[in-house]
């Protein structure tokens, strides 16, 4: 089956700096890749849609500059959290179209990345 | 308002029990999502589906375009179906440039008690 991936599972790092994670699709090429960020207790909520080889589409109310997001390749996406605040503390979840075996608004979930910031 | 409402938000059943989620949405989609949650937060997609019901092992899905509902049923529950489930659909015209993107329910805390 479509097996997505995320790297860190857990990442916890101090006020100011930029953390880094990446989204994998192993078995599958994804053109499209989401971002989605899940506070404690509260929805899923999606950040922004990252096209490969074109610049990504934010929701209303994310920060283009703070959450970058680069989709360079089919099979990799990165969102990298610039000069991390307490608040952006979160769970950060990707998801994936398949390409080649495209059903319509199917996606494949990462397992996530929880993010603490000190 | 949420979009995307579901209950009820928490569900404590005994074993075997027949389960049954609402998820409701205010604006035509053009699919819909089960997912479920477990405690470390990795996401599984159970459904997705546009139309009518569908069937995986003891879980059933079932959409009412008209009606603008979803419903999830789990038969003959078991403690290892203890998550949260969560609905989520591709709304028409939803705000932002992710047309494509989910817009989630609370989500539903299921909890089965041996």
């Amino acid at each position: 089956g479509a097996v997505v991936s995320q790297h860190p599972s857990r990442v916890i790092c101090k006020s100011g700096t930029s953390v880094k994670i990446e989204c994998r699709s192993l078995d599958f090429q994804a053109t499209t890749m989401f971002w989605y960020r899940q506070f404690p207790k509260k929805s899923l909520m999606l950040m922004a849609t990252s096209n490969e080889g074109s610049k990504a589409t934010y929701e209303q109310g994310v920060e283009k500059d703070k959450f970058l997001i680069n989709h360079a390749s089919l099979t990799l996406s990165t969102l990298t959290v610039t000069s991390a605040h307490p608040e952006d503390s979160s769970f950060y979840i990707c998801s994936a179209r398949d390409a080649g075996h495209y059903v319509y608004n199917e996606q494949f979930f990462g397992p996530g990345t929880r993010l603490t910031v000190l | 308002k949420n979009e995307v409402e579901q209950s009820p938000q928490n569900l404590t059943a005994q074993e075997g029990e027949f389960i049954t989620i609402n998820c409701s949405y205010s604006v035509g989609i053009s699919a819909l999502h089960w997912l479920q949650q477990h405690p470390g937060g990795g996401i599984v997609s159970l459904f997705m589906l546009s139309s009518g019901k569908k069937k995986h092992g003891r879980l059933i899905a079932t959409i009412n375009i008209q009606e603008k509902h979803s419903s999830l049923h789990i038969t003959a529950s078991h403690p290892r179906d203890s998550a949260v489930y969560i609905c989520a659909g591709i709304l028409w015209g939803q705000s932002g440039g992710g047309a494509d993107g989910l817009t989630f329910g609370k989500g539903t805390h299921l909890i089965i008690q041996p």
